[in-house]
């Protein structure tokens, strides 16, 4: 298979600095995508990435790993709005732009 | 980013009725997807089309059927519901990547879908 593994929780602080761990398999892999997803609704784009290295946006990055089979996503100044799953989600080449999930990790943010 | 919209949005039922969950983007994306969330668990694709009249079966095994009659028009279909099809179905397009880049999925808002 293609497991995705991510931590299933994690609390943070309002106006720290978290990071969200994801691993996969490394056969085969094309590009990596990381998600927000608030209770009750749809996923939201985030960022991609295809070659190590970090990509910055904003309040959030995200770095990449090929050979590790490792990517983060890093969430700076955390706001209480960031409370949120974050799904981490890999597509392999032969899959045709179909990705794979995650579980996911909650993010709870406190005050 | 995709316009893409779901109706209904919450859609209560009892068994062995037959529903259709609506999905249409106004992008013109060629390819569209469906997947299945049960709470707390990940997205688990279920169909899938590249096209007008492509339709192919995802990941996991569902009782669903879908048609791609028209490019913005992607509907899920079932005909006969039952408890274990109480779930939120996501309908998603995706846009053509660019320099290498693989396609960039975007979701409409869902369908939470209960089946007494």
């Amino acid at each position: 298979g293609q497991n995705i593994d991510q931590p299933t929780e994690m609390t943070a602080t309002e106006g720290a600095i978290v990071q969200i761990n994801c691993t996969y398999q490394t056969s085969g892999f094309n590009g990596l995508f990381w998600y927000q997803q608030h209770a009750g609704e749809a996923p939201t784009f985030l960022s991609y990435n295809v070659l190590d290295g970090l990509e910055e946006k904003g309040r959030f990055s995200s770095f990449l790993s090929r050979s590790k089979g490792y990517s983060y996503l890093l969430l700076k100044e955390l706001q209480m709005k960031d409370s949120a799953s974050y799904l981490c989600a890999v597509t392999y080449s032969g899959n045709t732009g179909k990705l794979i999930f995650g579980q996911g990790t909650t993010l709870q943010v406190k005050p | 980013e995709a316009d893409i919209y779901q109706t209904p949005r919450y859609l209560v039922i009892g068994t062995g009725k037959k529903i259709t969950l609506e999905c249409s983007q106004t992008m013109g994306h060629d390819k569209m997807y469906w997947y299945q969330q049960d709470p707390g668990m990940e997205l688990h694709l279920i169909h899938y089309s590249y096209g007008v009249n492509s339709t192919e079966k995802g990941d996991l095994s569902s009782e669903s059927t879908v048609s791609r009659i028209r490019t913005e028009h992607f509907p899920l279909t079932l005909e006969s519901a039952r408890p274990s099809h109480t779930s939120q179905y996501l309908c998603a397009s995706s846009e053509p990547g660019t320099g290498g880049k693989t396609d960039t999925q975007y979701f409409g808002p869902g369908t939470r879908l209960t089946v007494l």
